[in-house]
Parts: C-alpha cells; structure tokens; sequence
C-alpha cells in the first residue's frame, strides 16, 4: 500500500543553519504531495504542497521539489529561526483513495537553537 | 474566521465509559475527516465523510463510530473507550477531495 517514510528526529539547529528533511514515499501512479507543520500545543497547518512531477511548493521560505525519479519530496529551507521549531509531517493523497485521505509520514521534530 | 474547532480540548476518562469528541467547521466543506496522532506512526485516518449521511471507514475504524447529520458537524463517537485508544485525536476538513484540508486544534484523549 501506499507510505511515507520520513527521517527520524529530533533535529537540532542553531539559527540561520540550512534545514533539510527528507521524505520518501511509495504509491501507484503521481498522488499529491504536501508538507504539513505542526506548532507546539496547535493542530497541523498546510506548509506546501505539489500536485505533479517536478511541480516546486514554498511558502516562508520553504521548498520541496516532487521527485517522480527518486521518490522524494524533501523539504529545505536556507534560514531557519527559533519560530520554526515545530514537528514537521510529510504527507500524500493517494490517487485511487476515496474521500479525503491523506497518508502521513511520523513525523519529525525540528528544535532551533538561538 | 475560517476555522475547523473541536471539543473537548482535553479529556480522561475510564474505559467503558461512552463518550463524544466534537467537531464543527464554518467553511461549508463538503469533506471531513477524523484522525488519532501516535508517536512515530504520524495521522492515522480513522473515519471520512464525503456528505451529509455519506461516511466510511478510514485506516483504523475499530472502536470508533461517526455521524454526518448536518454539514458543518463530524461527532466522533467512542462507545466503549478502551486505553489503547488513549491518543491525540484531529478533525479535519476540505472543500473536496483534491483540496488541502484544514485540521482543528486537536483533543488529547486519555483513557485509564
């Protein structure tokens, strides 16, 4: 069936370091592919998203390219600030699923540093 | 402001005891869906509604029942509680199937 497979946190940072977290999935066909943030104590936010081969998501100074070739859509960002420590889950929308479902990765915790 | 709002925040309870975790949205989404949040196994999709009436069962339907009877609402039903299903519980919702969905804040639900 269709996965996500993300690296295991925690990863810690020191502000202004480059971030990245990888995400690999397995699923027939090109589902969606999204990003998802979670603040301590809040519910998940959409971050990004792509919904073809070689489509770039970003939103606050965030990317991700959909990899159809290696299967990834890892997430960047050149700058990080203590306001992004969050858990970060990558997530797709299976093409034959019914409904809304979305299939998440566990999840990793991002910790930044001042 | 759009919003996906759920109650109880908080809740512990024992097991046998029925119980409802609430779910509303103001977006007029024609999709929501129930999730429960474990460590390292991410969002597991637990029930879906794609209408009023229209429901059906996500990853991990076991123990759980929904209801669909106006739009706006997703009631998540527990008849029974056991301690496994002691979790981190998520409504959300979509406007439909290829839209990003928006997640309420969340219910952390413990069951002794």
């Amino acid at each position: 069936g269709d996965s996500v497979t993300q690296m295991e946190g925690p990863v810690t940072l020191s502000e202004e370091a480059f971030l990245t977290i990888n995400c690999t999935y397995t699923a027939t066909g090109y589902p969606s592919l999204f990003w998802y943030v979670q603040y301590p104590g809040e519910g998940l936010q959409l971050l990004l998203k792509a919904t073809k081969a070689d489509d770039k998501g970003s939103n606050k100074g965030f990317e991700a390219t959909y990899r159809k070739e290696t299967t990834s859509f890892h997430l960047e960002k050149g700058s990080v600030q203590v306001s992004d420590s969050a858990v970060y889950f990558c997530a797709l929308r299976p093409l034959s699923a019914a409904g809304n479902k979305l299939t998440f990765g566990g999840g990793t915790r991002v910790l930044v540093k001042p | 402001e759009a919003q996906v709002t759920q109650n109880p925040r908080y809740l512990i309870t024992v097991t046998g005891k029925k119980l409802t975790v609430t779910c509303s949205q103001n977006m007029n989404h024609e999709y929501m869906s129930w999730y429960r949040q474990d460590p390292g196994l991410g969002l597991r999709q637990i029930y879906y509604s794609m209408n009023v009436e229209v429901t059906d069962k996500g990853d991990v339907p076991e123990g759980y029942k929904v209801s669909r009877k106006e739009k706006r609402n997703f009631p998540l039903i527990l008849e029974s509680p056991s301690p496994n299903q002691t979790s981190l519980y998520f409504c959300a919702s979509s406007a439909d199937r290829a839209q990003a969905q928006y997640f309420g804040p969340g219910t952390r639900l413990t069951v002794l």
